[in-house]
């Protein structure tokens, strides 16, 4: 039973390009949540989402960023034209259900903005 | 939003127990507290949680105070691979964004 996936674990881009995350929850979680980690820094919340629908994006700032989970496939987390204080550590949780039950971490993915 | 308040870090000799704090109290009935730890350069991994009872399991105990408003995250013999960040936080059925403050460092030495 394969963990959570995120792809790619290092990301390049420059100031203006799209930064594309993706995350695969363990399987028969609907699930997801995305955080965000500066150097040194705890986990940022960004955005919680159910399969097709988002439920709470508070911690989004609110433009250039956006997130999906559609029916297939995996969790997306875009950044459109990226600035240098996007850099950061991306990480996606998932879990069965809601409340009290575990997460479930991928190893993030690193995105460094030249 | 419950709030969880721990030591920004703490030290401890290889072998020897270490005792991790956790104030939570503005923790209702139905939360949970979870512990998580995060390894250099990795995800935060799951340790251990519980509702009332002290909890035990592979890689730790979790001793949680009657009043439900603090706790105790126990590794009984810390090793170097030990060394990590480690987070408590209440999941709850009232709020359901898992927040993450800023946690314990803890350093092993050899």
């Amino acid at each position: 039973n394969a963990g959570v996936m995120q792809n790619p674990r290092h990301l390049v881009r420059r100031r203006g390009q799209e930064a594309r995350l993706r995350c695969s929850p363990m399987k028969g979680h609907s699930h997801v949540y995305w955080y965000r980690q500066l150097p040194e820094e705890g986990l940022k919340f960004m955005v919680y989402l159910q399969k097709e629908n988002i439920i709470d994006e508070s911690g989004m700032p609110k433009e250039r960023f956006s997130a999906e989970f559609p029916k297939e496939g995996p969790s997306i987390l875009r950044i459109q034209q990226v600035v240098r204080g996007d850099s950061a550590a991306y990480f996606c949780a998932s879990s069965p259900g809601a409340t009290e039950e575990k997460l479930f971490f991928g190893s993030g993915t690193q995105l460094s903005v030249l | 939003d419950a709030k969880t308040t721990q030591p920004n870090s703490m030290e401890s000799n290889e072998e020897e127990p270490v005792h991790l704090p956790c104030n939570h109290s503005t923790i209702s009935g139905t939360d949970y507290i979870h512990w998580y730890r995060q390894l250099p350069s990795q995800g935060p991994e799951y340790v251990i949680h519980g509702l009332t009872s002290n909890v035990n399991n592979r890689m730790a105990s979790l001793a949680i105070a009657e009043d439900r408003k603090s706790s105790t995250l126990i590794l009984h013999r810390a090793t170097l691979r030990d060394a990590a960040v480690y987070y408590c936080i209440l999941r709850t059925g009232g709020s359901y964004i898992p927040t993450f403050g800023r946690g314990t460092s803890l350093i092993v030495h050899p």
